[in-house]
């Protein structure tokens, strides 16, 4: 079963750029994350869908941050303009479970990304 | 509030010896999940093990042993006999039931062993 897929696995951008990572869960997982991992810390939660919906995007930053999942499968993660700030390791993370389930996470490789 | 805790950032253990991973954990919620997750250096979190609330009793797995405390609110990781392919960081993460899928990470702590 093939896992969680992420691309690019590295991006090195300049400030003021736009940047857009891809996710591909795992199939038949309803729930998708998206986390930032800074560096020497722990993922912080960025965006939570179930299927199409996204039901938890609190800390999303709206002014520059942008997530899709149309059809309820793959997920696009935008930044535009990057900032300096920006730069972490951006992880797409499935479960199978919707709602109340909360199971264990399965994670992709992650997209590095800095900006210059 | 930080509502997972894990105090020591970096630990170095020479290899076979035993090494214990302290994770305290804040929640007001009476059913809840926590999780250990380890991250070698490839960057991909990989699951250990869940425990719910309901479930205090302690767990050992090959090498890997857990002791869940609810009295102290910590869930702490030991693995025995350590070896040089454990060197990782290992997160501690809680799911409180109220608000569904929603994980809380620790900030890790980074296991180096030393051949």
């Amino acid at each position: 079963e093939a896992g969680v897929v992420q691309s690019p696995r590295y991006k090195i951008i300049e400030k003021k750029q736009p940047v857009a990572f891809w996710c591909n869960p795992i199939s038949g997982h309803n729930t998708l994350y998206w986390y930032r991992q800074n560096l020497g810390q722990g993922p912080e939660l960025l965006i939570r869908y179930e299927n199409e919906e996204a039901v938890d995007d609190s800390q999303l930053p709206k002014d520059r941050f942008s997530a899709e999942r149309l059809k309820g499968v793959d997920s696009t993660l935008k930044i535009q303009p990057a900032e300096l700030g920006d730069s972490a390791v951006y992880l797409c993370a499935s479960s199978p479970g919707q709602g109340s389930y909360t199971g264990e996470l399965f994670f992709g490789e992650g997209s590095r990304l800095t900006v210059l | 509030a930080q509502k997972v805790t894990q105090a020591q950032t970096e630990i170095s253990v020479v290899e076979k010896e035993d090494v214990t991973l302290d994770c305290v954990y804040e929640t007001r919620d009476t059913t809840y999940y926590l999780f250990w997750y380890k991250q070698p250096p490839s960057g991909e979190l990989v699951f250990l093990i869940r425990r719910n609330s309901f479930d205090e009793q302690n767990e050992i797995s090959g090498r890997y042993s857990w002791n869940f405390q609810k009295s102290t609110s910590s869930f702490n990781f030991t693995i025995t006999a350590s070896q040089v392919v454990d060197s990782a960081v290992y997160f501690c993460a809680l799911s409180e039931g109220n608000t569904g899928n929603q994980f809380y990470f620790g900030t890790g702590t980074s296991l180096t062993v030393i051949p």
